[in-house]
């Protein structure tokens, strides 16, 4: 089962920051929060990765909690292209455990002119 | 890097006939992952290869289906006797292999059982 909890679906105006949380209140040290987004009928898109610190790269930033049991994956100027269902995935990688990644029902966020 | 590439697109098939899908992985990614998603759903862990080795199946994976890595490059999925809860997309990811990396995904296969 995933270890996650999305809301199930956001709105979010264009030309504003979209902020997704998600909630992953036990993940163990060694665990790291993936986000990742599917716009229809395509193949997950990564966005973004973290273990403890909080990261940003030219698509989105991250922002983990302190007790790493929540995190939010912010969008800063959402347009109508950012429309997608997000997944906050947490994932275990230990040897040959082989870190697949274990899919929750996402949040669908839709972004509205 | 060309990505991850994933052939057919699309498959349409009748029941009781077995299919085979290929995935190219990203050049030098010893990881390559196999997932399947059903409308509506997330997808779902079928297996994946370290290099040529299948390290772990998922109880999904039935008996019908089969996945080989022969050469530790691209990968095939085979469904024997496909039956129509078959249908999904098959989609298939690459890594580096190394802790904390990124899983990459192709544009999957979808398959449609008549």
């Amino acid at each position: 089962d995933a270890k996650t909890t999305q809301p199930p679906s956001m709105d979010c105006a264009e030309g504003r920051a979209a902020n997704l949380p998600c909630n992953h209140s036990t993940i163990s040290g060694n665990e790291y929060v993936y986000w990742y987004r599917q716009i229809h009928s395509q193949g997950p898109q990564y966005i973004i990765h973290g273990l403890k610190n909080n990261e940003t790269n030219e698509m989105a930033s991250l922002i983990i909690t302190e007790d790493r049991k929540s995190s939010t994956l912010i969008l800063p100027h959402a347009t109508l292209r950012d429309t997608a269902v997000y997944y906050c995935i947490v994932r275990t990688d230990r040897g040959n455990q082989g870190g697949k990644l274990i899919f929750g029902q996402g949040t669908e966020l839709s972004v509205k002119p | 890097d060309t990505g991850v590439s994933q052939d057919p697109r699309h498959k349409i098939t009748k029941r009781g006939q077995n299919v085979t899908f290929r995935c190219d992985p990203i050049s030098e990614h010893n990881r390559l992952y196999w997932y399947r998603q059903t409308l509506g759903q997330g997808p779902e862990f079928l297996t994946y290869f370290q290099n040529e080795a299948q390290l772990e199946k998922s109880r999904l994976l039935s008996d019908r289906f089969s996945a080989e890595r022969p050469k530790g490059s691209f990968s095939t999925l085979e469904i024997q006797r496909t039956e129509q809860g078959d249908s999904a997309m098959y989609l298939c990811a690459s890594s580096l292999g190394v802790m904390g990396d990124t899983q990459y995904f192709g544009p999957g296969t979808r398959l449609t059982v008549l």
